[in-house]
C-alpha cells in the first residue's frame, strides 16, 4: 500500500514571502501521479500543481512549483510571493493508474499579512 | 459547465433513516469518485466509478451504496447510519478513466447522524 506523509501540520509566512511544504511517500511503483489540492475553508478541493513520476522536470504553475526527487521519494511544494488567499490546507496526495487517489494529512498554512 | 454540483449542501438525518447523496457533473468526465472526509483529517477513498463498473473500497460499510444511473451522475445512498459517520462527503471527477490529469471536486454535502 502506498502512504504518504506530511510532517508539517501547521506553517505560517508572512505576505510576499516564500514558503516550502514538504511531503513524502512510499511507493514500490515506478509509474505513478504526484498532486499538491488546496482546502480552504469553503472546503472545496482544488488542484494545485500535478507531477508525472516518469518526468524529471520539476512542474510550475505561476507562483506553485515542486521539489520532486523520486530516488528519494520526496515532492514538497514551494510558494513564491504568498498571498492572503493561499491560506488554506494543503494535501499532497499520491496516485498510480486507476487505483483512486490517496492523500496525506495535510498541513495547515496560514499567511501573516 | 465546469463544476462538480453536490446536493444537499447539509443533511442532518437520524439513524434510522434512508438517505441518498447526489452527485452530478455534466464536463464529459469519464470516472467518478466518493470521498469522506472527518474534521481535521485528510479525504478517504470510498468508491470509484470508472471503466464503467464501480470499485469498492473494502473498508467501507454496507450501510453506504452506491449507484451510477449514467455516466454523469454519482449518487451514495445511506441507510441505518451511525453517529460516526458524521463527516464531509465529496464526490470528484476526472476527466480520464484513470484519474490521470487529477480530479475535479464538488463542494461537498455535510452530514451530521444523530
Amino acid at each position: 500500500a502506498q502512504t504518504v506523509t506530511q510532517s508539517q501540520p501547521e506553517m505560517s509566512v508572512q505576505e510576499a514571502e516564500t514558503v516550502t511544504l514538504s511531503c513524502t511517500y512510499d511507493t514500490s511503483e515506478n509509474n505513478y501521479y504526484l498532486f499538491w489540492y488546496k482546502q480552504p475553508p469553503s472546503r472545496q478541493m482544488i488542484l494545485v500543481i500535478r507531477q508525472e513520476a516518469y518526468k524529471q522536470q520539476n512542474a510550475t504553475e505561476n507562483r506553485f512549483s515542486v521539489n520532486f526527487q523520486k530516488a528519494a521519494k520526496s515532492f514538497s511544494l514551494k510558494i513564491s510571493d504568498s498571498q492572503l488567499g493561499d491560506t488554506a490546507m494543503y494535501f499532497c496526495a499520491f496516485m498510480k493508474r486507476g487505483r483512486g487517489m490517496r492523500f496525506g494529512a495535510g498541513t495547515r498554512l496560514t499567511v501573516k499579512p | 459547465d465546469t463544476e462538480v454540483t453536490q446536493t444537499p449542501k447539509h443533511l442532518v438525518m437520524g439513524m434510522t433513516n434512508k438517505k441518498s447523496l447526489k452527485c452530478e457533473q455534466h464536463m464529459g468526465h469519464r470516472a467518478m469518485y466518493w470521498y469522506k472526509q472527518k474534521a481535521k483529517k485528510p479525504p478517504e477513498l470510498m468508491f470509484v466509478y470508472s471503466y464503467e463498473k464501480l470499485s469498492i473500497n473494502e473498508s467501507v460499510p454496507s450501510r453506504f451504496s452506491p449507484e451510477c444511473p449514467n455516466s454523469s451522475l454519482l449518487n451514495l445512498h445511506l441507510h441505518a447510519l451511525q453517529p460516526e459517520d458524521s463527516a464531509l462527503y465529496l464526490c470528484a471527477s476526472s476527466q480520464d478513466w484513470d484519474g490521470n490529469y487529477g480530479y475535479t471536486f464538488g463542494s461537498g454535502t455535510r452530514l451530521t447522524v444523530v
